[in-house]
């Protein structure tokens, strides 16, 4: 069975703190989203990465996939109280419909 | 973009009565997703559907059944709304293994 465990559950910190959040997984992914959820909303998609070493930012957000495909991490530089919410990664199940969905990190920033 | 709708944001239902979910995606995707969302349970799996007509059953399906007569329209039934079935869901699209893109979910309530 694939699994993507994500640490920590659970993040406060104060505006202008940096952050990691992590995703790991004993099995390799073809790719690997990073969503953001705000209460009462549906998941929106950040990012998605695809191939082993992958770096993409989205402007101070820095996404990275791991060059085995079995992990991400997902580090915010200076956060701000807008970053506040779930983060959610999700990989493609292979052999199968089914996408893996990590239990999420909720996020809390203080101004 | 992406659009995936859900035909409600919030439904209160007597428990007993037969509840009906509607989501459309504009996006020509194969794939559609049913998924339950509850505070330390993470989303969970209902139904999928790979093609018109085609369903199968994801990890909860008790209690719910779904349909997908058109490509564009996943439908997911509670035949007799219980109070454990009070739950967020969300509705998601996604093209082969792609990434998925979620509607903005519904707040259903069942007294």
């Amino acid at each position: 069975t694939q699994l993507l465990e994500q640490s920590p559950q659970f993040l406060s910190i104060q505006e202008g703190e940096n952050l990691t959040v992590y995703c790991n997984s004993s099995s390799v992914f073809s790719s690997l989203q990073w969503y953001r959820q705000e209460p009462g909303e549906g998941p929106v998609l950040l990012v998605t990465v695809v191939t082993g070493g992958e770096v993409k930012k989205l402007k101070r957000l820095t996404f990275q996939f791991g060059d085995a495909r079995k992990d991400s991490s997902l580090h915010i530089t200076a956060a701000q109280p807008g970053d506040t919410g779930l983060y959610l990664c999700a990989g493609a199940g292979t052999g199968g419909f089914k996408t893996i969905f990590g239990a999420g990190t909720r996020l809390f920033v203080k101004a | 973009d992406v659009k995936v709708t859900q035909s409600s944001r919030y439904l209160v239902k007597r428990t007993g009565e037969k509840v009906f979910l509607e989501c459309v995606q504009d996006m020509d995707h194969e794939n559609m997703f049913w998924y339950r969302q509850d505070p330390g349970l993470g989303l969970r799996l209902i139904y999928f559907s790979y093609d018109v007509k085609m369903k199968e059953k994801g990890d909860i399906p008790e209690g719910y059944s779904v349909s997908r007569e058109k490509k564009e329209r996943f439908s997911l039934i509670l035949e007799s709304a219980s109070t454990n079935q009070t739950s967020m869901y969300l509705c998601a699209s996604r093209q082969g293994h792609r990434e998925a893109f979620f509607g903005q979910g519904t707040r259903l309530t069942v007294v």
